[in-house]
């Protein structure tokens, strides 16, 4: 059983279009995550969300939105897409949002990414 | 700004062989993980260490946190061939209230040869 899935694996667009990756998880945490893994794999967190609130929104363009129509989900829609926004997206989760409960920053669970390429 | 830089960059080793990676970082920090990612994987926890221990032991794996250093390494033991990745420290701190995050290293390719 997959614990935490994203779709699509791969996501190939033109440049200006606007796509949305999807993430659920059936673990059962309160908080999801979304990150940017660059070519160089550097891992940098964009967004997380614990019972559907916005809890971390780093400086990510306002072209990137996402959204938590409940908590296990969290999708992750982008507008106007640009070359530099081709990179792979994960999508992780957590047990309790960090700075809460015994130990803060709780292990966290990822998808398998999406590899989003920009033509 | 980035918090972990890790060295090397590459290891390549031969089975059998124990594999060492290091994790420097800058701030203060709360606890310490590392991470595994498969090529073409997402990442997979390896382990947790708290900022009040010094080591920690989960099967062939031993993390060390030496918090005066700002500085981690994992010890893979016996490397085999399944052990070749990436992988990451991530390092958690206090923050404002709920709003702490992972900051990730740049990681470690291990390369273990059969």
């Amino acid at each position: 059983d997959t614990a935490v899935s994203q779709t699509p694996k791969y996501l190939v667009t033109q440049m200006g279009n606007d796509k949305s990756i999807k993430c659920e998880q059936n673990l059962g945490h309160d908080t999801m995550y979304w990150y940017k893994q660059d070519s160089k794999k550097f891992l940098k967190i964009m967004f997380s969300y614990n019972n559907k609130e916005l809890i971390i929104n780093e400086t990510v363009p306002n072209r990137f939105s996402p959204k938590s129509p409940d908590k296990a989900h969290l999708n992750l829609h982008i507008n106007s897409l640009e070359l530099g926004d081709s990179a792979v997206y994960f999508c992780a989760s957590s047990q309790d949002p960090p700075g809460q409960g015994t130990y803060s920053n709780q292990p966290q669970h990822f998808g398998d990414g999406t590899r989003l390429s920009i033509l | 700004s980035q918090q972990g830089e890790e060295d090397p960059q590459a290891l390549s080793i031969q089975e059998g062989e124990n594999a060492t990676m290091n994790c420097s970082y800058k701030t203060s920090i709360n606890n310490l993980q590392w991470y595994r990612q498969n090529s073409g994987r997402g990442l997979v926890h390896l382990i947790l260490i708290r900022s009040n221990e010094r080591e920690k032991h989960s099967g062939r794996l031993r993390v060390t946190l030496d918090t005066s250093k700002k500085s981690s390494s994992l010890l893979i033991t016996a490397s085999r061939a399944a052990d070749t990745a990436s992988y990451f420290c991530a390092t958690g701190s206090y923050g404002d209230g709920a709003t702490n995050k992972l900051i990730f290293g740049t990681g470690t390719l291990l390369a273990v040869q059969p």
